[in-house]
């Protein structure tokens, strides 16, 4: 079956520094992969997508996410966080047959200290 | 971009009654949407996958008569929660796609959630 693993819970990270938010996936083909990111009591936001091509992904507030197909990953990355930044951020796997529904993990609560 | 509409945002009803949940594609034709509830702290579960004009498929363990989904246009899906009660609070989001988009427009549009609490 499908699944995708976030293993970060919960993440705390300085203003200004950088980023990583880990994401694991285990699917048949390769699928196409998101990150969204949501904040208390809101709906959700795409950041950025990947169906193929190059590996490297640019989304918005300067977001970007690499997919690795060796190790079933697309990790989202941020070279300076922001304290608008600390938010939920998803990642999900959207399924190429049938319904193309899509598969979230866990999320990873992002905290931002001052 | 596409805009998906939920409403109402939050309501609070009464244990037994029905509570009815819009989800309304603004600027494009959603062929499938999608339900999904979530509870605090914790990701999205799937409820249900609804096309237009056909009946809803139900995740494993999602009572069908209790999540009444309805899709009888290509631009809004309903929610009916029924006689609910307590353990029904949830967060609860649509999502829409145009299966007619691919390629880079590939994509799901999320609705702003609703807040059901019932007491």
């Amino acid at each position: 079956a499908q699944s995708v693993t976030q293993p970060d819970i919960h993440i705390t990270v300085s203003e200004g520094a950088s980023l990583e938010l880990r994401c694991n996936y285990s699917y048949g083909a390769t699928p196409y992969l998101f990150w969204y990111v949501q904040s208390p009591g809101q709906g959700l936001q795409l950041l950025l997508k990947y169906f193929s091509g190059d590996t490297l992904v640019q989304g918005i507030k300067g977001f970007e996410a690499e997919f690795k197909r060796s190790q079933s990953s697309f990790n989202l990355r941020k070279p300076s966080v922001h304290w608008s930044d600390a938010a939920e951020y998803f990642c999900a796997v959207g399924l190429i047959q049938g319904a193309q529904k899509l598969v979230f993990g866990q999320g990873t609560r992002l905290t931002i200290n001052p | 971009g596409a805009v998906v509409s939920q409403h109402p945002s939050w309501v609070i009803c009464k244990s037994g009654t029905s509570v009815k949940i819009e989800c309304r594609s603004l600027d494009f034709q959603a062929t499938t949407m999608f339900w999904y509830r979530q509870f605090p702290k914790q990701s999205l579960m799937l409820m249900a996958t609804s096309n237009e004009g056909s009946k809803a498929t139900y995740e494993q363990g999602v009572e069908k008569d209790k999540f009444l989904i309805n899709h009888a246009s290509l631009t809004l899906s309903t929610l009916t929660v029924t006689s609910a009660h307590p353990e029904d609070s949830s967060f609860y989001i649509c999502s829409a796609r145009d299966l007619t988009a691919g390629g880079a427009n590939y994509g799901y549009t999320f609705g702003s959630g609703t807040r059901l609490t019932v007491v």
